[in-house]
């Protein structure tokens, strides 16, 4: 299976502070997603960084891609209270249609 | 319409009784998608939709799970004899055709159906 894997399992921060959250994968894929989830329901499309990219912007998010380590990493930075929620890396691979998804990391951020 | 709808939202049956799950995708999104989500748990694929073909069955987890699409949107995922096991948050997506060039990207999620077995 092409699931992922998001380190750490949880994460608690001051607001404030950034957070940093890392994904790892198996196989060679297309793209990469980020996506974001709010008491266990429906998961919002945060942003998409493709293999043939290393670094991607969207507000205060940051996504970085190494595909020799195939590894990503989400960075949010000024966190907010709002901002807790749990967090999915997913990956296309190569040739497929469908997007696997890691495990997740659950951020708490502490007002 | 203007996002994914699912219905019910919530759904309690008791064990050994047949429950439909319903999805209606984005106007024009071709691909659709059904994950299922466990307490505390990733998502785990079910089933993929290319308009109403279904290119890859391969995460259904028995044969007492199965789905159809309709006219290219709306899509039903039918589980029967439920088991307790089958208790989880049925998610589904849909998107823009892969191949699209740069305009396939993310999947757009609805709001899920609880559904809990009892």
């Amino acid at each position: 299976s092409q699931q992922g894997e998001e380190d750490p399992q949880a994460l608690s921060i001051q607001e404030g502070e950034n957070a940093t959250m890392n994904c790892s994968y198996k196989t060679s894929i297309n793209n990469l997603q980020w996506y974001r989830q709010n008491s266990g329901r429906g998961l919002v499309h945060l942003i998409l960084i493709r293999s043939n990219e290393r670094e991607k912007h969207s507000g205060r998010l940051r996504v970085t891609l190494d595909t020799s380590k195939k590894s990503s990493s989400l960075l949010i930075t000024a966190s907010r209270a709002a901002d807790t929620a749990s967090y999915f890396c997913a990956t296309r691979e190569t040739g497929a249609n469908n997007l696997f998804f890691g495990t997740g990391t659950r951020l708490t951020v502490i007002p | 319409g203007a996002g994914v709808s699912q219905s019910p939202s919530n759904k309690v049956t008791e064990k050994g009784k047949d429950v439909e799950l319903r999805c209606d995708p984005i106007s024009g999104h071709t691909a659709l998608y059904w994950y299922r989500q466990s307490l505390g748990q990733g998502l785990e694929f079910l089933i993929y939709f290319q308009g109403n073909s279904a290119p890859d069955k391969s995460g259904l987890p028995s044969d007492r799970f199965s789905a159809e699409r309709t006219g290219g949107s709306v899509s039903t995922l039918t589980i029967q004899r439920t088991q307790q096991e089958d208790s989880a948050v049925y998610l589904c997506a849909s998107s823009l055709a892969p191949g699209q060039g740069d305009r396939w990207g993310g999947y757009t999620f609805g709001s899920g159906t609880r559904l809990t077995v009892v």
